[in-house]
């Protein structure tokens, strides 16, 4: 069964950084892209960012370049957001998401909630 | 970035009667190396993360009820839900997955 785990979100002040973990279960990790999608309170869904399997290529929506970074480290199955200069924009539910294939988004997490406020 | 723009933001529905959420993209969405239409529906219930419904606007995931179906081509697009359930309430969004960022549209909240 696939599991997607995430973890790291909290109350931070603006400006602050967070660390965000998607542990992921259940199929071969490293022959799949991965994803982070968010969502504000009451709001729609915004893609963030993806990271092939590798980790090499990587990309981002305009409004996080330069402050966030996704990783990954194939060894422990885990998939990362660093974020960092965080604003009250980026308040949301950060899901981590599985492309089965182009960005057709198969399998979603829980998600972990991230509140920027002083 | 292509935008996606849903209509209409919110729906009410009769029980059995049948549902439409129009999806239209600022570009045409359907690719030519492959001649699809880069275009998913997720359904999404308060509290959980949102469920892939449909992909390539009318492939119908695995185990999806066979009410809901998808149709359109190039910058339109419908979800039809064909005899609306109870448990069908929810916030229904499309997403292109032509170009990056892949944006997803603003939601449909659907209601009894």
């Amino acid at each position: 069964e696939v599991q997607l785990v995430e973890s790291g979100g909290g109350l931070v002040q603006p400006g602050g950084s967070l660390r965000l973990s998607c542990a992921a279960s259940g199929f071969h990790f490293s022959s799949y892209w991965m994803t982070w999608v968010r969502q504000a309170p009451g709001k729609g869904l915004e893609w963030v960012a993806n990271v092939n399997e590798e980790g090499s290529e990587k990309y981002y929506v305009d409004s996080v370049k330069g402050r966030f970074t996704i990783s990954r480290d194939n060894a422990k199955n885990s998939v990362y957001l660093q974020m960092n200069s965080l604003r009250g924009e980026d308040t949301a539910v950060y899901y981590c998401a599985r492309p089965r294939g182009y960005e057709i988004l198969d399998y979603w997490g829980q998600g972990t909630l991230v509140t920027v406020s002083s | 970035d292509i935008v996606m723009t849903q209509s209409p933001d919110s729906l009410a529905v009769s029980l059995g009667e049948r549902a439409t959420i129009n999806c239209k993209s600022s570009q045409s969405v359907l690719h030519s190396s492959n001649n699809k239409n880069h275009l998913a529906w997720y359904q999404q219930k308060p509290g959980q993360p949102p469920k892939l419904l449909i992909y390539w606007a009318s492939t119908r995931e695995s185990g999806v009820p066979d009410r809901f179906s998808g149709s359109g081509s190039g910058a339109d697009f419908t979800l039809t839900i064909s005899s609306l359930q109870a448990e069908d309430v929810a916030v229904y969004s499309c997403q292109q997955y032509y170009s990056t960022p892949y944006t997803f549209g603003q939601g449909t909240k659907l209601e009894i």
